[in-house]
């Protein structure tokens, strides 16, 4: 049972270009969580989904920021336009539908992005 | 909305050494909090999580204490080893079903 799978793991992108950042949840989870670190600072929460629909996305830019997690394929998350200010690590984390509280949440590895 | 703070914000020790982390947060109705280490340029390892109906937790040489009410957790690490040398993070679940981090406690245990 493979585990969260992020991909890329490093991705470099110049201003003003689009990054695409994908999320394969673990097998059976249907809940997707997306969180961004930048340097030196903690892991902010962005979005929350569950298959073709977004949850919570309080925490998520109004602009050039996106998610989706479509029926089938991996959750994405769209950063349009990029600005040297979005590079940081993103991550993202799956639950299943009844996430009991004795569950842990587990993370993929994780996408640096770099904005040249 | 939820505030975490982790004290103290970075940490060197010698190996051997008993050391505590300590975590606090603003909003007490979490079900549960979990700790993870996050070692430099990598993803998070989940070491313990707490439901808030436990007190402690305990994986090997990794303790982890919650007091719900006060809004209090600690990680309590016994006979340090420089490879638990890494950036340690507390996260409560809250009742929106996502965590909340804290910038963590940056910690060296050196030789």
């Amino acid at each position: 049972n493979a585990g969260v799978m992020q991909n890329p793991r490093h991705l470099v992108r110049r201003r003003g270009q689009e990054a695409r950042l994908r999320c394969s949840p673990m097998k059976g989870h249907s809940h997707v969580y997306w969180y961004r670190q930048l340097p030196e600072e903690g892991l902010k929460f962005m979005v929350y989904l569950q298959k073709e629909n977004i949850i919570d996305e309080s925490g998520m830019p109004k602009e050039r920021f996106s998610a989706e997690f479509p029926k089938e394929g991996p959750s994405i998350l769209r950063i349009q336009q990029v600005v040297r200010g979005d590079s940081a690590a993103y991550f993202c984390a799956s639950s299943p539908v009844r996430w009991q509280t004795n569950e842990k949440l587990f993370f993929g590895s994780g996408t640096q992005l770099s904005v040249l | 909305k939820q505030e975490v703070t982790q004290i103290p914000a970075a940490l060197s020790v010698p190996e051997g050494e008993n050391l505590v982390l300590n975590c606090s947060f603003t909003d007490s109705a979490i079900y549960n909090l979990q700790w993870f280490r996050q070692d430099p340029g990598k993803g998070l390892t989940s070491l313990l999580l707490i439901q808030s109906s436990q007190r402690e937790q305990t994986s090997g040489r990794l303790n982890a204490s919650l007091d719900k009410s006060s809004g209090r957790s600690t990680l309590y690490i016994a006979a340090s080893q420089p490879g638990d040398s890494a950036t340690y993070l507390c996260a409560p679940r809250g009742t929106a079903s996502k965590l909340t981090f804290g910038t963590g406690t940056r910690l060296q245990v050196t030789l």
